[in-house]
């Protein structure tokens, strides 16, 4: 009974390089959404997709960062020319939320996130 | 502009004790608030959740009350264990379906005394 499985748990990054972060949901969800916990804070949304969607990415900072969720395979949260302030948590979450009934949407399975840190 | 505030960092109790953790939001468009259970290097998990049509939802130990006018809400643990050790945080929604944008808190970190 896997829960949200996210890898690595720790990335360590130079600045400049890339960061793929990986999620994969809990069996029978459909619908990922990542997070992002810099020191101190609480989580922060930044995107929420569907398989092979983008549903809202108001959280998602305009550049370098990009999100995919493919019909195959996990969801990658990828960060280009990562800066130190990239440096946090980044939890993924998925729901069983189906069509426009969202009931227990708001019950998302989060993952043990990926630590990112960059040097 | 924190839409949601925890304002005590850290709170500790004897066990056995009720532990209070408080919630203040600012946004009146919130109808759906959370709380969430996070231990070290784990993700958060679900605790308990309660629509703006209620004023208290209860579930076992745990009780969260509303008070809509005053935009506040707290987590009542009853009576704490140290296994209830942990970082909690509060989450709101701007709607019931929204989508899994929750706006959350910082945290209170509860530590249990044995």
């Amino acid at each position: 009974n896997a829960g949200v499985m996210q890898n690595p748990r720790h990335l360590v990054r130079r600045r400049g390089q890339e960061a793929r972060l990986r999620c994969s949901p809990m069996k029978g969800h459909s619908h990922v959404y990542w997070y992002r916990q810099l020191p101190e804070e609480g989580l922060k949304f930044m995107v929420y997709l569907q398989k092979e969607n983008i549903i809202d990415e108001s959280g998602m900072p305009k550049e370098r960062f990009s999100a995919e969720f493919p019909k195959e395979g996990p969801s990658i949260l990828r960060i280009q020319q990562v800066v130190r302030g990239d440096s946090a948590a980044y939890f993924c979450a998925s729901s069983p939320m189906t069509g426009a009934r969202m009931a227990t949407n708001e019950k998302l399975f989060f993952g043990s996130g990926t630590q990112l840190s960059v040097l | 502009d924190q839409q949601v505030k925890q304002n005590s960092p850290s709170l500790s109790v004897q066990e056995g004790r009720i532990s209070i953790l408080n919630c203040d939001y600012t946004n009146s468009m919130f109808d759906y608030f959370l709380w969430y259970k996070k231990y070290p290097a784990e993700g958060p998990t679900f605790l308990i959740s309660i629509s703006s049509i209620k004023d208290k939802n209860e579930d076992g130990r745990f009780t969260v009350f509303l008070n809509k006018s005053a935009k506040h809400l707290s987590l009542h643990i009853v009576p704490s264990q140290p296994g209830d050790s942990a970082v909690y945080f509060c989450a709101a929604s701007r709607k019931r379906g929204s989508q899994g944008n929750l706006i959350f808190g910082k945290g209170t970190k509860l530590s249990v005394k044995p």
